[in-house]
């Protein structure tokens, strides 16, 4: 089966810009996640949907981060405005619903200069 | 709130040495705990998984236990190869909010040949 699809790989902008990432999960997978990780940290997570429905997004910054999933396949994260400490890498995960296993995308490496 | 800590936060060695990567959890309430690889600049690949019902899980020349009453965890990876050196990380599915993966920051290993 193809695997969990991320674009673009890399991005570099100003503080202040505005971002967006692109997730293609893998086909029939419920359940898909965002995570970020910083340099040196393991992966947080950001938010979790089941379908195109919100299961978790407590530790989403909802004053500069949003996310969508359209009819409950592709997702897109985006940040508005980007700040200096959201230099990261954002990774996509999908499985196909509660307590099965995950399946990563190679993710999106931000840099906000 | 569920915590993850792996030590060591690095580790070096020679080819062809045993060695044991450790992990604690805070929160005995998990539903499963995994061990990921990541090389640098790629994403996660799932190495174990070991449901909470379970002790330990093996493949290859890895060998993970769970210790759930303790909150611990070892990978155990048995002769090193250059080809192992990558980070992993250690992270259970916390309970409270379905299948969300709580991460450690990993440990950073080496092997020299």
């Amino acid at each position: 089966e193809a695997g969990v699809a991320q674009s673009p790989r890399y991005k570099i902008i100003e503080k202040r810009q505005s971002v967006a990432f692109w997730c293609n999960p893998i086909s029939g997978h419920a359940t898909l996640y965002w995570y970020q990780q910083i340099l040196g940290q393991g992966p947080k997570l950001l938010i979790q949907f089941q379908n195109n429905g919100v299961v978790d997004d407590s530790q989403l910054p909802k004053d500069r981060f949003s996310a969508e999933r359209l009819k409950g396949v592709d997702s897109t994260l985006k940040i508005q405005p980007a700040k200096l400490e959201d230099s990261a890498v954002y990774l996509c995960a999908s499985s196909w619903g509660q307590f099965y296993g995950y399946t990563f995308g190679s993710g999106t490496r931000l840099t906000v200069v | 709130k569920q915590e993850v800590t792996q030590i060591p936060a690095a580790l070096s060695v020679p080819e062809g040495e045993n060695l044991v990567l450790n992990c604690s959890f805070t929160d005995s309430a998990i539903y499963n705990l995994q061990w990921f690889r990541q090389d640098p600049g790629k994403g996660l690949t799932s190495l174990l998984l070991i449901q909470s019902s379970q002790r330990e899980q093996t493949s290859g020349r890895l060998n993970a236990s769970l210790d759930k009453s303790s909150g611990r965890s070892t990978l155990y990876i048995a002769a090193s190869q250059p080809g192992d050196s990558a980070t992993y990380l250690c992270a259970v599915t916390d309970t409270e909010y379905g299948n969300k993966l709580v991460f450690g920051a990993g440990t950073i290993l080496r092997v020299k040949s």
